[in-house]
């Protein structure tokens, strides 16, 4: 198994720009989370999912959309990006029966200019 | 929601000596309380968690404990070793919510020789 996969590893973007955050997991879980990581404030979730078609918002959700049309992918869009959202981008996905302890993909470095 | 706070935020020891990290969270419904570890540049990783069921565990060096009264929980750390040099992260899931973590901020933590 591949576990958590998330591309690109790194990203510039001028800030109105528009990208998707790719996230794949093959290992069946039922939920998937998108975090971001900022100096000093931890892991903050942005968006989570429950299951194919089903998505919510997290604690900072403004300038993010998700969808989840199939169990394995988990895509992350910036609308318009802004310097605000330089941060590196944790996804994670999760199942009942291992508890819920949620496995993390390698992350994506975003840079905002 | 959620809250959870985490000190200190940054920790320095000896080798040999233990660690002690402490962490305090808000919604005393929360029922699951994990620990992650982070190296530099890496994705964080699940060391030890515990459940709301449960007072302490123990997993060779490392060790957890739960005060549901006062709603705070800590991670100890015994015989430290220059592997050990990570940022810590603890976290509590808000009940009925499977995928939803609120993390605290993290604790630098320095293992000297």
């Amino acid at each position: 198994n591949a576990g958590v996969t998330q591309t690109p590893k790194f990203q510039v973007l001028k800030t109105g720009q528009s990208m998707t955050l790719q996230c794949a997991q093959d290992m069946n879980h039922e939920y998937m989370s998108w975090y971001r990581q900022d100096p000093g404030m931890g892991l903050r979730l942005i968006h989570y999912s429950v299951g194919a078609g089903i998505t919510d918002q997290g604690e900072v959700p403004n300038g993010y959309n998700v969808s989840r049309s199939t169990t394995e992918d988990f895509p992350l869009r910036l609308l318009s990006a802004a310097p605000s959202q330089t941060s590196v981008y944790f996804c994670a996905s999760s199942y009942e029966g291992q508890g819920y302890e949620q496995y993390f993909g390698p992350g994506t470095r975003l840079t905002v200019t | 929601g959620e809250n959870v706070e985490q000190h200190p935020s940054t920790l320095s020891v000896q080798e040999g000596d233990s660690a002690v990290i402490k962490c305090t969270y808000s919604d005393s419904a929360s029922n699951y309380f994990p620990w992650y570890k982070q190296e530099l540049g890496k994705r964080p990783q699940l060391i030890i968690d515990i459940r709301s069921n449960v007072g302490e565990k123990k997993d060779q060096r490392i060790a957890v404990t739960l005060n549901k009264t006062a709603k705070h929980f800590s991670l100890h750390i015994t015989e430290t070793q220059p592997e050990d040099s990570a940022v810590y992260f603890c976290a509590a899931r808000w009940t009925g919510t499977a995928s939803k973590l609120t993390f605290g901020t993290g604790t630098r933590l320095q293992v000297t020789l």
